[in-house]
């Protein structure tokens, strides 16, 4: 079955303390993107890549970080989260025709 | 700027009727539509798209209709069901050497019984 997975669902953490949301697809895109998703602004790309080793800027990248080393994985990562980033993110990867998402990542920073 | 919006928040429809989705759009060089439907709790769900060299497009149930010359996108859903009720949103994909995507802000669509 053709999906786009995330790790973990739900996180509370605390300001300052360094997380990693992992993402995996199986579905060889070479595409793949960050969201994030809040009360009436819709979703908004944080990072995106075109291939390995290839990372761009989205639309609201400050404060986070994104590692592509091999096609299948695209971690974002919050070297140290703020209350601000707490939010709804999802991953998603682009193939012909269709862009898949995750089921998303609910994200409380205290 | 760039901005993908939609003209109305809400939309309520008998079950069985029609429903139109509007979204209006400000850049003229995006080249690729996509309407997305979310439900509670998941994850955007793509349900058809469209390339700025076509005027429509239809899918099972659903018709994409782009108009570049007033920059509007619209999404029909013939013989609206209660399982289509969800938020949709329309996307504009931006190619800019990589594939910058803008989402508007949603279209909650209940659909009555």
């Amino acid at each position: 079955e053709a999906q786009v997975t995330q790790n973990p669902r739900y996180l509370i953490t605390v300001t300052g303390k360094k997380l990693t949301v992992t993402c995996s697809q199986n579905m060889n895109h070479e595409y793949m993107s960050w969201y994030r998703q809040d009360p009436g602004l819709g979703l908004r790309q944080i990072y995106y890549s075109m291939n390995v080793e290839v990372t761009d800027k989205g639309d609201v990248p400050e404060g986070y970080k994104v590692s592509r080393k091999e096609k299948r994985n695209f971690p974002l990562i919050l070297e140290s989260p703020s209350p601000n980033q707490t939010s709804l993110y999802f991953c998603a990867s682009r193939g012909p025709g269709a862009q898949y998402f995750g089921p998303g990542t609910r994200l409380l920073v205290l | 700027g760039e901005n993908v919006g939609l003209h109305l928040p809400t939309l309520s429809v008998q079950e069985g009727d029609n429903s139109i989705i509007n979204c209006a759009y400000s850049n003229s060089a995006s080249d690729y539509f996509i309407w997305y439907k979310q439900e509670s709790g998941k994850g955007p769900q793509f349900i058809i798209d469209i390339r700025s060299n076509m005027d429509k497009r239809q899918g099972q149930r659903v018709t994409v209709l782009l108009n570049k010359t007033v920059k509007h996108l619209s999404l029909q859903i013939a013989a609206t069901q209660p399982g289509d009720s969800a938020v949709y949103f329309c996307a504009e994909t931006v190619d800019t050497g990589g594939f910058k995507t803008i989402f508007g802000a949603g279209t909650r669509l209940f659909v009555k019984a």
